[in-house]
């Protein structure tokens, strides 16, 4: 069964620093990884999807990784902002399933704060 | 603009009353999802429709129906809504592998 762990569950970095957010999947079967970006009480936003034949992805100052060998991925964020505060979340698309089949499963989330 | 769109995004409902969430997208996406989040134990996924009539489980889908009647709307259902239904609740649709969610709905059943 694939479980997602994020790690750390929270982190508090002072303005400006680069930083390396952790996701770990127990099953390297899978289809993509997606990290989103979560506001208290909000939905949550697309940062970046990285395909299971892709290594990396990047969009601005966010850069994820993909390593499947080893059942994991990093998000780094530089020059981090306080705007960047929020809590981050992976989540994997499993492979090797009937093609009817659209099971997301999701870590418990990173939460960020970015002091000024 | 593409977007989900939930109703209610706030409902405060007693035991036993049914009600319904509507979730409806615009991008003409196949796939959609329902998704509830609670603390300490992250987003589950309820309910996933891969095309219109087409509609299966997730992890967690006991006292939930769904519908997908049309390609654009995937309303969730509670027929008896009980207390440990109180949650955050999301509706995502997606595109090859990226998905987009909506606002959310949080639910509170007394």
């Amino acid at each position: 069964k694939q479980e997602v762990t994020q790690i750390p569950a929270a982190l508090s970095v002072p303005e400006g620093e680069n930083l390396v957010l952790n996701c770990s999947f127990t099953d390297s079967a899978i289809y993509n990884l997606q990290w989103f970006r979560q506001d208290p009480g909000k939905g949550l936003t697309s940062l970046l999807l990285i395909q299971s034949s892709q290594r990396e992805q990047t969009s601005g100052r966010l850069n994820a990784s993909l390593d499947k060998s080893s059942g994991r991925s990093t998000l780094y964020i530089a020059a981090s902002q306080p705007g960047d505060s929020a809590t981050y979340l992976c989540a994997v698309r499993p492979g090797g399933m009937k093609t009817s089949y659209d099971k997301v499963i999701f870590g418990p989330g990173t939460s960020l704060s970015v002091i000024p | 603009e593409a977007q989900v769109t939930q109703n209610p995004r706030y409902l405060i409902t007693v035991t036993g009353k049914k009600l319904t969430v509507t979730c409806s997208q615009n991008m003409n996406h196949e796939y959609m999802s329902w998704y509830r989040q609670d603390p300490g134990l992250g987003l589950r996924q309820i309910y996933y429709s891969m095309n219109v009539e087409v509609t299966d489980k997730g992890d967690v889908p006991e006292g939930y129906k769904v519908s997908r009647k049309e390609k654009r709307n995937f309303p969730l259902i509670l027929e008896s809504p009980s207390p440990n239904q109180t949650s955050l609740y999301f509706c995502a649709s997606r595109l090859g592998g990226e998905q987009f969610f909506g606002p959310g709905t949080r639910l509170t059943v007394l």
